[in-house]
């Protein structure tokens, strides 16, 4: 029952380069979403998809890219990684219908530093 | 800004007291109001929920009042145990599709 799965746990990247944060879920759900948090604030929506192959941006898309291309997983792609976006990001997942939704499950998080 | 606050960073109770979170929202159209548990290193877990038609939901120690006039919404944990300490984020959903989160209160309950 591996639920929300993240990797890597932590990494560190040099200014300008590239990455990615694999999220996978087993769960069949249909929702996944990509939030960060930084220290001292609640978590802060970058991308969701209500679907494969459907994305759409959340409040702080800048610099980041997402890709659903099966129910399953859900990347996130930071293409030039800038300090500011040192972070702890984290995924999850629900089952959400018309009138309704399962609470989100998270995974416990990748923690990346950009120096 | 900020659509889902919670003002109290840190809260610290006794053991086998009463704990109450605190949570106020901007936005009247949210459908949905929830509250998640964190513990270090970990991801949140969800704890309970209560939807905008609603004004009370009670699951075991804890139960959610929400006040729509005032755009607020509380925690209580009944009683509370030292394996509650952790930090609690409160979530408003809008549009079945985005979640907005509070910064978070860290919860230390002293035995």
């Amino acid at each position: 029952n591996a639920g929300v799965t993240q990797t890597p746990k932590f990494r560190i990247l040099k200014i300008g380069q590239s990455m990615t944060l694999q999220c996978a879920q087993d769960m069949n759900h249909n929702y996944m979403y990509w939030y960060r948090q930084d220290p001292g604030m609640g978590l802060k929506l970058i991308y969701y998809s209500v679907g494969a192959g459907i994305t759409d941006k959340g409040e702080v898309p800048n610099g980041y890219n997402v890709s659903r291309s099966t129910t399953e997983d859900f990347p996130l792609r930071l293409e030039l990684a800038a300090p500011s976006q040192t972070s702890v990001y984290f995924c999850a997942s629900s089952y959400t219908w018309d009138s309704g939704l399962e609470p989100q499950h998270f995974g416990d998080g990748t923690r990346l530093s950009i120096l | 800004d900020q659509q889902v606050k919670q003002n109290s960073p840190s809260l610290s109770v006794q053991e086998g007291r009463i704990s109450i979170l605190n949570c106020d929202y901007t936005n009247s159209m949210f459908d949905y109001f929830l509250w998640y548990k964190k513990y270090p290193a970990e991801g949140p877990t969800f704890l309970i929920s209560i939807s905008s038609i609603k004004d009370k939901n009670e699951d075991g120690r804890f139960t959610v009042f929400l006040n729509k006039s005032a755009k607020h919404l509380s925690l209580h944990i009944v009683p509370s145990q030292p394996g509650d300490s952790a930090v609690y984020f409160c979530a408003s959903l809008y549009n079945f599709n985005k979640f907005y989160f509070g910064s978070g209160t860290k919860l230390n309950v002293k035995p």
